[in-house]
């Protein structure tokens, strides 16, 4: 199936500082990437969703000023977390969207990203 | 706006024996996407099993198929001969879509921790 890679797997940073994470489709083009914000034992919720070339849709509730998102090539985006601060730490989960030709529906399937692991002190 | 409902927070099941983790969900559309995804302790998810809504025919795929009624909203994943590595939690998922394209995202329920037991 299609790869989804995620950089960097962890990062601890200081309060106030700026993280970027990566979050690359290898062998598929990804019209679409997804990301996602888990906490403990809960579920994954969207935060935004990115398209290429266009501005980001974030969810409501999501700071767009916070939660920087760019999708510059059809394998790439990056969110970039400004000014952390320790209630951001979480798990972060990127998605990308395989949406393959040929039927009707085409065969839908999102892949997911192994995570980064945001700990702000 | 769309909900997804898993109502069993925790279920355990023997190993070789068959469980079964319940799904519903809610919605006004007609055509849309069902999945189950798993995720391991290491936390990668992990695409399960899809359905189509417009398909009647339930999804298998080896040990793992899902019971869909759509009248009754419901996406039910059977686990059979449960293995130890099948130990980890089960999100259910929708995804509506239709002709002319939508964002395609994920709508996911709360989660299913399942354990294997030897």
């Amino acid at each position: 199936g299609a790869v989804v890679s995620q950089h960097p797997s962890r990062v601890i940073c200081k309060s106030g500082t700026s993280v970027k994470i990566e979050c690359r489709s290898l062998d598929f083009q990804a019209t679409t990437m997804f990301w996602y914000r888990q906490f403990p034992k809960q579920s994954l919720m969207l935060m935004a969703t990115s398209n290429e070339g266009s501005k980001a849709t974030y969810e409501q509730g999501v700071e767009k000023d916070k939660f920087l998102i760019n999708h510059a090539s059809l394998t790439l985006s990056t969110l970039t977390v400004t000014s952390a601060h320790p209630e951001d730490s979480s798990f972060y989960i990127c998605s990308a969207r395989d949406l393959t030709s040929g039927a009707f529906w085409g065969q839908e399937t999102q892949y997911f990203g192994p995570g980064t692991r945001l700990l702000v002190l | 706006a769309q909900t997804v409902t898993q109502s069993q927070p925790e279920m355990s099941v023997q190993e070789a024996e068959t469980v079964t983790l319940s799904c519903t969900y809610d919605t006004s559309e007609n055509n849309y996407y069902l999945f189950w995804y798993k995720q391991p302790p290491s936390r990668q998810m992990i695409l399960v099993i899809r359905q189509e809504a417009y398909k009647q025919q339930n999804a298998t795929e080896n040990r793992f198929s899902v019971n869909f009624q759509k009248a009754a909203k419901s996406f039910s994943l059977k686990i059979s001969d449960s293995q130890l590595g099948d130990t980890a939690m089960y999100f259910c998922a929708f995804m509506n879509t239709n002709y002319g394209g939508s964002q395609g995202n994920l709508i996911f329920g709360k989660g299913t921790k399942l354990s294997v037991k030897p």
